[in-house]
């Protein structure tokens, strides 16, 4: 049973670009939330996709966004990139919006 | 909005001691207190969690402990073992927002041999 799954597991882009980071749900899992997590803190809470609409955000600016596919498959869309988004991107999935969350092993997001 | 405080930052106890970390909380309306390890290169790993009406939880050798009126909640780690170096995190989330999770800024635990 495949846990969840995230891509790419690196990548560098420059300031001012765009990324698209991709999450796989585990098996029988419906929710994902994504959280950035800046070198040495905790992770920050982004937001969390449910029946393919943002059910919740956290103190993020727009220009992070994200989309869930009808196969519970999310997205997470950085525009604009500044130096401060180099970050470990982890994206969670549940059974339902407050079921037990499980983590993927991240998207490391340098920006130079 | 929720603030999450954790105590210490780093942590080194001899192998087979107990080592305690320590978290408060300040929005009184949460209510799910879940604990993360985290491995060198890995995502969060939930070990053990407890809920507001609870005030003690406990599975093998990991504890947890709520204190409602404090605001402030532990984990207990005994008879440490050397796989049990890692970051270790705590988080608070309310009814409104269970799966935004407020996490605390990390404990480095090393269990030295």
């Amino acid at each position: 049973d495949a846990g969840v799954t995230q891509s790419p597991t690196h990548l560098i882009k420059t300031r001012g670009q765009q990324v698209t980071l991709r999450c796989s749900p585990k098996s029988g899992h419906d929710t994902v939330s994504w959280y950035q997590q800046a070198l040495g803190q905790g992770p920050q809470f982004i937001f969390q996709y449910y029946e393919e609409e943002e059910r919740q955000r956290g103190n993020f600016p727009d220009r992070f966004s994200g989309h869930q596919f009808p196969n519970y498959s999310s997205e997470l869309n950085v525009n604009a990139l500044l130096l401060g988004d180099s970050a470990l991107y982890l994206c969670a999935s549940s059974f339902g919006v407050a079921g037990e969350l499980f983590f993927g092993e991240g998207s490391r997001l340098t920006v130079l | 909005g929720e603030n999450v405080e954790q105590h210490p930052s780093t942590l080194s106890v001899q192998e087979g001691d107990s080592a305690v970390i320590k978290c408060t909380y300040s929005d009184s309306a949460s209510n799910y207190f879940p604990w993360y390890k985290q491995e060198l290169g890995k995502g969060p790993q939930l070990i053990i969690d407890i809920r507001s009406n609870v005030g003690e939880k406990k599975d093998q050798r990991i504890a947890v402990t709520l204190n409602k009126t404090a605001k402030h909640f532990s984990l207990h780690i005994t008879e440490t073992q050397p796989e049990d170096s890692a970051v270790y995190f705590c988080a608070a989330s309310n009814p409104q927002g269970a799966q935004k999770l407020v996490f605390g800024q990390g404990t480095r635990l090393t269990i030295n041999p």
